[in-house]
């Protein structure tokens, strides 16, 4: 079945410093790949998303790129803030017409603190 | 425009007991998700509804868990009798109607932490 497996935390960076919190991924065909991020009391909100290969999802100053070769989509930030702190969840969907369409397999999650 | 909403955000209850969990999806969508993360680890699916039918409960763990959504808009997940390990956060998400071939985010509440002594 899918999987998705994610980089463990916790990770602690310096304001300003560079960010990068690895994610691969196990899935037939075709997924949609995603980043969610759940800050502190809140729930999980959708940061970016790719649905093909390629794609480069974009928000926020953060990236992440879909790529098939390596079965990857490793978050990227340049320089992160404070309010960057909370924790990031990879997260992929099945290709339309399969049996996981919809639903969406998680990695274990990344707590990134980060101090100013 | 009102985001998904689950009640409670905290429940402590014993072993054995039984507990019922609701979300509130955003009017509009067909969409319903049940997830749960057990401490630490990864969130992982339980069901889907579209409207008020089950389309996947591949992933609920046991008959000791039900879900329902009658009339196609607040869920319910009741968990009878509760363990030990059914302890963790269950979330909630909603999505518009879907289309061909397209995806439509998912909305997630702010879940309801579950603690089963």
């Amino acid at each position: 079945g899918d999987s998705v497996t994610q980089m463990e935390g916790p990770v602690t960076l310096s304001e300003e410093a560079f960010l990068t919190i690895n994610c691969t991924y196990t899935a037939t065909g075709y997924p949609s790949l995603f980043w969610y991020v759940q800050y502190p009391g809140e729930g999980l909100q959708l940061l970016l998303k790719a649905t093909k290969a390629d794609d480069k999802g974009s928000n926020k100053g953060f990236e992440a790129t879909y790529r098939k070769e390596t079965t990857s989509f490793h978050l990227e930030k340049g320089s992160v803030q404070v309010s960057d702190s909370a924790v990031y969840f990879c997260a992929l969907s099945g290709n339309a017409g399969g049996t996981s369409y919809g639903k969406l397999t998680f990695g274990q999650g990344t707590i990134l603190t980060v101090h100013p | 425009e009102a985001g998904v909403t689950q009640f409670p955000s905290h429940s402590v209850i014993e072993k054995g007991q039984t507990v019922t969990l609701r979300c509130d999806p955003i009017s509009g969508h067909d969409n319903l998700y049940w997830y749960r993360r057990v401490m630490g680890k990864e969130i992982k699916f339980l069901l889907h509804f579209v409207k008020e039918s089950k389309q996947d409960e591949s992933g609920m763990p046991n008959n000791r868990f039900l879900a329902e959504r009658t009339g196609g808009t607040y869920s319910t997940l009741k968990v009878q009798p509760a363990e030990l390990e059914d302890s963790g956060v269950y979330f909630c998400a909603s999505s518009r109607p879907s289309s061909a071939g397209s995806y439509n985010e998912q909305f997630f509440g702010p879940g309801t932490r579950l603690t089963v002594l």
